[in-house]
């Protein structure tokens, strides 16, 4: 079936560095895409969200690009904090309520 | 403006026996969804509710139901519980329409013995 996946279980990042957390959907009708930090003993929080009709959206310190060419999706993280340490998911919208999940990725900030 | 909130936040239950989950939705969201992860699956969707109505069920058997009030706060029942059934159930709220995103609560952490 369709599936978002995540190229990198594991990204390690020194502290004050930026950090780009990538992902690949393959339902090429998507039209909204997610992206979510859940930290441990957490439950996913929003970061930042983005629709077919754009190319990039920017948050705060946080930048998404989508390239609906090669179903390609990235969060780009300005300047990482050790708070920026989680595990990182992007979700693609289906029907009501129902995202489906790729497989996350940990970020690590070493300082 | 108070997030999702979801009770309890640790449940331990034995094989056999059934549990209720609840969730309170963010002021003013309609929807709510439920999620079940574990590390082997990853987050699964297991079914939506909207104005009391459930308008989207994910692929898990029917020993996992649930339901919606009238003021959005939601409960979701699983009967006969298995072990592989230990997991942190997920509760998101959002206004509803497709292009909405969900707000995540903490969760509540099922360990079935």
């Amino acid at each position: 079936g369709e599936s978002v996946g995540l190229h990198l279980p594991t990204l390690s990042v020194q502290e004050g560095d930026n950090s780009i957390i990538n992902c690949a959907y393959s339902n090429s009708a998507s039209d909204y895409f997610i992206w979510y930090k859940q930290e441990s003993g957490k439950g996913p929080q929003f970061i930042i969200d983005i629709r077919s009709n754009m190319d990039k959206r920017q948050g705060q310190r946080v930048t998404v690009l989508l390239n609906k060419t090669v179903k390609h999706l990235s969060l780009q993280i300005a300047a990482t904090q050790p708070g920026d340490s989680a595990v990182y998911f992007c979700a693609e919208s289906g029907s009501w309520g129902k995202l489906q999940f790729g497989a996350g990725t940990q970020v690590v900030v070493t300082p | 403006k108070a997030g999702v909130t979801q009770t309890p936040r640790y449940l331990i239950k034995t094989r056999g026996q059934q549990v209720t989950l609840s969730c309170s939705p963010i002021s003013g969201h309609r929807s709510v969804s439920w999620y079940q992860q574990t590390p082997g699956q990853g987050l699964q969707f297991l079914f939506e509710y909207f104005s009391e109505t459930q308008r989207n069920k994910g692929n898990f058997p029917g020993r996992f139901s649930g339901r919606q009030f009238s003021n959005s706060r939601s409960e979701m029942n699983v009967s006969t519980l298995e072990l592989g059934d230990s997991a942190l159930y997920l509760c998101a709220s959002s206004l509803g329409d497709q292009n909405s995103p969900l707000h995540f609560g903490n969760g509540t952490r099922l360990t079935v013995t």
